[in-house]
């Protein structure tokens, strides 16, 4: 959902159990989707990516879905570990563009 | 071993002080960005630069410049007309050629106005 004032919206998981971090855009015209972690004090990592003409695509512990219909992203992380805390963002782009769009985050805690 | 560099990691400056940020990447990559994040925001694009001695202006370039003057460089001033440049800051960079992919960030540089 949306954040309201300086606060992240908050996902708090137990280690072990599944974790669906979600991400909402506007731009019908997006093709081209990336989820970054950033870990507290440093710059954000690329996790995975997906294209527009796909729907769902897998890395190692970590699926990102794409729902074009409802505009809606989804990055699922299997058997979440305490290491896996951190604010995750996704970003978009559309039409050939470099420059992405991030939104605000999602930080996810994760309970030993 | 490859990657982007910020300096300092820690910047602390006085009201009415230019201040220069450092960005350098071994990555070959053609396309450099500069961000601006806030406590509980996403990242703001403040400039980017696709070719060496070319740049545009990104969502809030007032009060920063930018120069770009080699393939592995990217610093950013903060000048004394930003009203707010207390803020994280973070340097991207991206391969333009084979279509859209992802940025690669460095660990950026949290400036402090005192």
């Amino acid at each position: 959902g949306e954040s309201v004032g300086l606060h992240l919206p908050t996902l708090s998981v137990q280690e072990g159990d599944n974790s669906i971090i979600n991400c909402a855009y506007s731009n019908s015209a997006s093709d081209y989707f990336i989820w970054y972690k950033q870990e507290s004090g440093k710059g954000p990592q690329f996790i995975i990516d997906i294209r527009s003409n796909m729907d769902k695509r897998q890395g190692q512990r970590v699926t990102v879905l794409l729902n074009k219909t409802v505009k809606h992203l989804s990055l699922q992380i299997a058997a979440t570990q305490p290491g896996d805390s951190a604010v995750y963002f996704c970003a978009e782009s559309s039409g050939g563009s470099y420059i992405p769009t991030f939104g605000r985050g999602t930080s996810l805690i994760v309970h030993p | 071993d490859g990657g982007i560099t910020q300096s300092p990691k820690y910047l602390f400056r006085k009201e009415g002080q230019n201040v220069t940020l450092s960005c350098e990447q071994n990555l070959n990559h053609d396309a450099m960005y500069w961000y601006r994040q806030d406590p509980g925001q996403g990242l703001r694009l403040i400039y980017y630069s696709q070719i060496v001695n070319d740049f545009q202006k990104g969502d809030i370039a007032e009060g920063y410049s930018v120069s770009r003057e080699k393939k592995e460089s990217f610093p950013l001033t903060v000048t004394s007309a930003q009203k707010n440049p207390t803020a994280f800051y973070l340097c991207a960079s991206s391969i333009l050629a084979g279509g859209q992919s992802e940025q690669f960030f460095g660990p950026g540089t949290r400036l402090t106005v005192l």
